[in-house]
């Protein structure tokens, strides 16, 4: 099972672009890597997944390089909503049980 | 748009007594899970539930749990005799397949207060 590390915390205003990046150094072959968001006393909520290059959605951005030892999750324009954990995943594609690390606290200030 | 459920919302009990937290997944979803995230900590995988089985639980997920889908639309988690540190928020989650590409929908939420 690959292995997440992301910074525990991060502080941002509204308006800027927040980028979260996860390493991930011994994801395998058929490991996809997703990134959940949880509001305080609700449970997670999915963002994005990717497996290589570039996906964009409605929310968020996913970079993840050719070597898919690392993945940075962007989130544009923030607010003051969007203060949440976020938290990486990394599983195979044959398995359903999500592994959830200790997150990314972000806090959006005025 | 379609979400999953949880009642109750907070549940205390006294140690030894057992609980049943009740989850509605998404009506046209599969693959059912529970979660816990002890206060302060990680979410923390339970148990996976397919076709009526178990298809896959955690090492916490000991003789006290069970599961089960009584009947089409709820899903439950049930604690036989609780103790203090079971004290959690319990999360359901469904998905519509039983792969990771499969997103998972989580519900609320139920918290647990074991005294």
């Amino acid at each position: 099972l690959a292995k997440t590390t992301q910074p525990i915390s991060m502080d941002s205003y509204e308006g800027q672009e927040v980028n979260i990046t996860c390493s991930h150094n011994n994801i395998a072959t058929n490991d996809y890597i997703t990134w959940y968001q949880q509001f305080p006393s609700q449970g997670p909520r999915f963002i994005i997944q990717g497996y290589k290059t570039k996906v964009t959605n409605e929310v968020a951005s996913l970079f993840i390089p050719a070597d898919r030892k690392s993945s940075t999750l962007s989130l544009p324009r923030v607010s003051l909503s969007d203060t949440a954990v976020y938290y990486c995943l990394v599983g195979a594609a044959a398995g359903n049980k999500l592994t959830f690390g200790g997150g990314t606290r972000v806090l959006v200030k005025p | 748009e379609p979400e999953v459920t949880q009642t109750p919302s907070h549940q205390v009990t006294q140690m030894g007594q057992e609980v049943i937290l009740r989850c509605v997944p998404i009506s046209n979803h599969l693959y059912f899970y529970w979660y816990r995230q002890i206060l302060g900590q990680k979410v923390e995988f339970l148990v996976s539930f397919y076709n009526n089985e178990i298809s896959e639980k955690s090492e916490i997920f000991d003789d006290q749990f069970s599961v089960e889908r009584p009947d089409g639309s709820n899903f439950t988690l049930k604690i036989r005799s609780t103790k203090l540190e079971d004290s959690a928020m319990y999360f359901c989650a469904s998905s519509d397949g039983g792969q990771i590409t499969d997103t998972q929908y989580f519900g609320p939420g139920t918290r647990l207060t074991v005294l």
